[in-house]
């Protein structure tokens, strides 16, 4: 079945200093999704990409979809502290539209 | 606009025990729902889904059930829990038709003792 990888599993950084996720799938991707989850929270979405090598700006947030619809990234620019939580990639196959498979998250914290 | 409710927040049961856990839409028609169970620090396990009522489709086999018993109620249950049951439970409304995310419900955080 699809399977969505994503690392790295935690990043620690002082604020100020960038950030970035990797999401891979093992299968194609009609679309990909990001979400933000805080700690004690519920996932919050923050944006879908669609189109083979889309860039996405979100203030200091940068999402990008590969050229093969299969890896995602997010890059944060000067982490801030309220930055904080679990960021998850979510992707829908071709084959089915009904289901979003996560990833298994980043857990970001950010040092003051 | 549209809004998911989800109870209880949290919940400690007895191994053995039933669960019922409800969610309920609210200002969308025929929406796509779903359960997803988070385990302590992992990431989220798609359970169930449904795209209409009494229509259900459950990705892992496992001791839980799934009911849409209306258009906008979606109810995750089990007859009896086991201890690997524990985990925080999340509903989903999917978003639609266009550049929109799943919404998800607060969340229930089950322990199984």
């Amino acid at each position: 079945g699809q399977q969505v990888m994503q690392i790295p599993q935690y990043q620690h950084v002082q604020e100020g200093e960038d950030f970035t996720t990797y999401c891979n799938s093992s299968t194609t991707l009609s679309n990909i999704q990001w979400y933000k989850q805080r700690p004690g929270g519920h996932p919050v979405f923050l944006i879908q990409l669609v189109k083979s090598g889309e860039v996405k700006k979100q203030k200091r947030l940068t999402f990008q979809f590969g050229e093969a619809k299969k890896n995602s990234s997010l890059h944060i620019t000067a982490t801030q502290t309220t930055d904080v939580g679990t960021y998850f990639c979510a992707g829908k196959g071709r084959d089915s539209s009904y289901k979003l498979i996560f990833g298994s998250g980043t857990r970001l914290l950010v040092r003051p | 606009s549209q809004t998911i409710h989800q109870w209880p927040a949290t919940l400690v049961q007895p191994v053995g025990s039933p669960l019922s856990l409800e969610c309920t839409v609210e200002g969308t028609s025929n929406p796509n729902l779903y359960w997803y169970r988070q385990a302590a620090g992992r990431g989220l396990q798609l359970l169930f889904y449904s795209v209409g009522i009494g229509q259900i489709s459950s990705e892992v086999p496992q001791n839980l059930s799934a009911s849409r018993p209306q258009d906008r109620q979606f109810i995750l249950s089990s007859k009896k829990l086991l201890l690997s049951d524990s985990g925080f439970y999340l509903c989903a409304w999917g978003g639609g038709l266009g550049p929109y995310g799943y919404t998800f419900g607060s969340g229930t955080r089950l322990t199984v003792v």
